[in-house]
């Protein structure tokens, strides 16, 4: 069948470190993934694309990568700060004409001080 | 730029109402809007995209006489909720894509209470 899987549990890093979220699929072959950012009773918001030509992307304290054989993302804060508390979501694009995005449940950070 | 609004943010609403709910792309032409709902702490699940003036596509077990979407113009789409019972309360979210793009950007959200 067809998964995407992120971290259910919370991750509780401190302040001033590198987080790293994965996101690992199955059964799906993407043309490319996204990360979205989505904050309590708020809709998601885009952070980053890479495509399934692209290993590394970067956004300032982002980066994510993209590993289409072991089929798995993962995604970097650097210098984590408390504001970066959030739920990340990963997202593959599976093709078709429309941009079909199917979502991880996504994984809670918390940034502690 | 990219802004998608949505409207009401949150509504409370009797079983057996209708319940509409709208998405506007503020800043750009929205050729493909979708929209999805998202129960707590779950992912969001995409019910249905439209594009505008045509029909939806609805995704596998999402009843399309109960959710009816119009997408009328280039930056407004509509959900509706028809005849709302409990288990319909959840967060509903829109998206819009522009012509050529890869990202789509997200509305705020609306939450749904059907009592």
């Amino acid at each position: 069948s067809q998964k995407i899987e992120q971290n259910s549990e919370a991750l509780n890093i401190q302040e001033g470190k590198t987080a790293t979220l994965t996101c690992n699929y199955t059964n799906y072959s993407p043309a490319y993934l996204q990360w979205y950012r989505q904050d309590p009773g708020r809709g998601p918001v885009f952070l980053l694309l890479i495509r399934e030509n692209e290993k590394e992307k970067r956004k300032e304290r982002l980066k994510v990568t993209f590993d289409t054989t072991l089929k798995q993302s993962l995604f970097h804060i650097t210098a984590s700060q408390p504001a970066d508390s959030a739920t990340y979501l990963c997202a593959l694009v599976v093709g078709g004409g429309y941009n079909k995005l199917i979502f991880g449940a996504g994984t809670r950070l918390a940034v502690h001080p | 730029g990219a802004v998608v609004s949505q409207h009401p943010s949150r509504v409370i609403c009797k079983s057996g109402t209708s319940v509409k709910i709208e998405c506007r792309s503020l800043d750009f032409q929205a050729t493909t809007m979708f929209w999805y709902r998202q129960f707590p702490k779950q992912s969001l699940m995409l019910m249905a995209t439209s594009n505008e003036g045509s029909k939806a596509t609805y995704e596998q077990g999402v009843e399309k006489d109960k959710f009816l979407i119009n997408h009328a113009s280039l930056t407004l789409s509509t959900l509706t909720v028809t005849s709302a019972h409990p288990e319909d309360s959840s967060f509903y979210i829109c998206s819009a894509i522009g012509q050529a793009a890869e990202t789509q950007y997200f509305g705020p959200g609306t939450r749904l209470l059907v009592l």
